[in-house]
């Protein structure tokens, strides 16, 4: 079964701290990763996804197949990444237009 | 372009009522997928239509429904209404079915509460 698992519901760290969110998946086969964030008042909005490779906001995510991980990673968090943050997949296990979330983490960066 | 839009953006109703909720997706955009947020289960696929087609569905009773339009929106219908069906439910649409990768764009959700 496919299944996407963030472990931390809650991650508090001070302003200029590093930042890292935890995704672990299971998944027979070749998934596609993503990560989602959600601020206050605002709607769902992909952040970054593996295949792109890019860095979004200064956050990037590494896709460790031997591991089946996907943590998402900032060097030094600033107040305005407080929100919370999903961790999905799709593939063509599931069909492609269907997203697997994890339950989110809510980041808090305090001053 | 304009973003994703849903309709209404909240609705309150009781027990055995059914409810109807409306998903305008990006110009251009011809899939829709729905999903149901809750607290207790977090987001859950519901279904996706491409072309007017149902091309997938998630685990959820017959009760929840919906239907997509030529020109791409889309409608989802709760019948016989439960306490649990309280959650907010996100639409989101995307270029095509099937894209290795393609970009989902959410809208901001129908808060539905179930009395």
């Amino acid at each position: 079964a496919q299944r996407v698992t963030q472990p931390e519901k809650l991650l508090s760290v001070f302003k200029g701290a590093p930042v890292e969110l935890k995704c672990n998946y299971s998944y027979s086969g070749s998934p596609e990763l993503f990560w989602y964030v959600q601020y206050s008042r605002q709607r769902l909005q992909l952040l970054l996804r593996h295949i792109s490779r890019e860095s979004i906001k200064g956050f990037t995510a590494d896709l460790n197949k031997g591991e089946t991980s996907f943590h998402l990673k900032k060097p030094f968090a600033q107040e305005e990444d407080s929100a919370m943050y999903y961790c999905a997949l799709q593939g063509a296990n599931t069909g492609f237009q269907k997203l697997v979330f994890g339950t989110g983490t809510r980041l808090l960066v305090s001053p | 372009k304009a973003g994703v839009t849903q309709t209404p953006r909240y609705l309150i109703k009781t027990r055995g009522q059914q409810v109807t909720l409306s998903c305008s997706p990006i110009s251009g955009h011809r899939s829709v997928s729905w999903y149901q947020q809750t607290p207790g289960q977090g987001l859950q696929f519901l279904f996706e239509y491409f072309s007017e087609t149902q091309r997938n569905k998630g685990n959820f009773p017959g009760r929840f429904s919906g239907r997509q339009f030529s020109n791409s929106r889309s409608e989802m219908n709760v019948s016989t209404l439960e306490l649990g069906d309280s959650a907010l439910y996100l639409c989101a649409s995307s270029l095509e079915a099937g894209a290795r990768g393609d970009t989902q764009y959410f809208g901001p959700g129908t808060r539905l509460t179930v009395l």
